[in-house]
């Protein structure tokens, strides 16, 4: 199975802050990439697909990048709406998902 | 408006099943797989597996493989997993969620959760 590694597992930022999420495959998974955003109670919101694909009503604010086993998500002006735990998901071609352990943004 | 809406809590005992259903509303039923992913208390994102409603073939993580069986319903826009010999470990939040693109454009929409709490 492929694994997923997010690094930090908690990020302490400002509103206003750049802040940037890593997620790392265990191999390449070419743009098969996909960032949520969960807030407690609450299911996942899809932000981002195919790596760099906004979905559609997320702030562009968020951007995602990355291929083959580095991506990263970026919040551009951390809002006060975007404390929330972040997760990468991967796919790969037998339609099996993996998702990664969580990075968790606090206020600062 | 899509919608995927769960069935409410359930309390089981260790080596009881559980059906935990998800029904689906404001698109095509058949158009997109339904995956499930569950959540323990604190924890992260779990996928279990995925199925088609259209052909009713499934793909499950090998964790679950031979615990797990996804099933549907098309007449009623409905999604089913069932869990067996349940377990302690196994007390989480269940959620169904709408694959897109047979989930490589990743999962659009999610059910409201359903927990599952295993206990003696």
């Amino acid at each position: 199975d492929i694994q997923m590694t997010q690094s930090p597992s908690t990020l302490s930022a400002s509103v206003g802050d750049r802040v940037t999420i890593t997620c790392r495959a265990s191999q390449s998974i070419s743009s098969w990439l996909a960032w949520y955003q969960q807030k407690p109670g609450k299911a996942p919101k899809l932000l981002i697909y195919k790596a760099s694909s906004l979905e559609s009503g997320v702030p562009s604010r968020f951007s995602g990048s990355g291929s083959g086993t580095e991506f990263t998500l970026t919040i551009s002006s951390l809002q006060p709406d975007d404390f929330a735990t972040y997760y990468c998901q991967q796919y790969n071609s037998y339609s099996r998902l993996t998702f990664g352990g969580g990075t968790k943004v606090e206020i600062k | 408006q899509v919608q995927l809406v769960q069935s409410g809590a359930e309390v089981k005992k260790p080596g009881a099943s559980v059906k935990v259903s998800c029904k689906a509303s404001g698109y095509t039923f058949t158009s997109y797989d339904i995956n499930w992913v569950r959540q323990a208390t604190g924890q992260g994102l779990e996928w279990m597996g995925w199925m088609n409603p259209n052909s009713g073939n499934t793909g499950y993580a090998q964790k679950f493989q031979g615990r797990v069986t996804m099933t549907r319903n098309t007449s009623i826009s409905t999604a089913y997993m069932e869990l067996s010999s349940l377990r302690s470990e196994d007390t989480a939040v269940y959620y169904c969620a709408r694959g897109r693109g047979r989930q490589a454009k990743g999962l659009d929409y999610w059910g409201q959760g359903t927990l599952v709490t295993v206990s003696s």
